[in-house]
């Protein structure tokens, strides 16, 4: 059974500096996994989708990667700002159809 | 744009009281799945369903039903409420099986008391 852990589960941080949150999951048989943003009281985003045969993805200040055979994805979060702020969630595509999610880790950045 | 549209927001029930959440998307996806999300557990699949007239379980079905007649629209069913189904819902719909961009809507927050 496939399960997808993120690592801390909260990270506080000075405006303008780059980080990197983790994301691990138990069976490297994926299809895909995607990164997404949830504000408080809303609902998810996807920010980066890395396919199965991709090592990483980039979209503005953000980069994601993954190794397959460690099980490990991370997300690089480059001159961080205050916006940014908000709770990121991993999930791994396992099957044609079953999509799973990580429990996320709540960023905050302080001005 | 609407997107994935969820209604209500808000819901408080009885045990034992039934109720129905809408969902609604208007981009013609294919793909159509509910989620809870409870607090350190991350997002759990409920039922999803691959196209109208064809739905499947996913990790936690126990207690709600589903039904896909229209590409439109993918209703949540409560039969029975109970406490232990307190929690955040969430729809969520992508375009095909390799499409993978998955759009959620804004959620339901369902109390049972």
């Amino acid at each position: 059974k496939q399960e997808v852990t993120q690592i801390p589960a909260a990270l506080s941080v000075p405006e303008g500096e780059n980080l990197v949150l983790n994301c691990s999951f138990t069976d490297s048989a994926i299809y895909n996994l995607q990164w997404f943003r949830q504000d408080h009281g809303k609902g998810l985003t996807s920010l980066l989708l890395i396919q199965s045969s991709q090592r990483e993805q980039t979209s503005g200040r953000l980069n994601a990667s993954l190794d397959k055979s460690s099980g490990r994805s991370t997300l690089y979060i480059a001159a961080s700002q205050p916006g940014d702020s908000a709770t990121y969630l991993c999930a791994v595509r396992s099957s044609a159809s079953k999509i799973i999610f990580g429990s996320g880790t709540r960023l905050s950045i302080r001005p | 744009n609407a997107g994935v549209t969820q209604t209500p927001k808000f819901q408080v029930l009885k045990t034992g009281q039934s109720m129905t959440l809408q969902c609604a998307q208007d981009m013609n996806h294919e793909y159509m799945s509910w989620y809870r999300q409870d607090p350190g557990m991350g997002l759990r699949l409920i039922h999803y369903s691959v196209g109208a007239g064809i739905t499947d379980q996913g990790e936690v079905p126990n207690g709600y039903n589903v039904s896909r007649s229209t590409t439109e629209d993918f209703p949540l069913r409560l039969l029975s409420a109970a406490p232990s189904q307190t929690s955040v819902y969430f729809c969520a719909s992508r375009q095909s099986a390799t499409n993978e961009k998955l759009f959620f809507g804004s959620g339901t927050q369902l109390s049972v008391l």
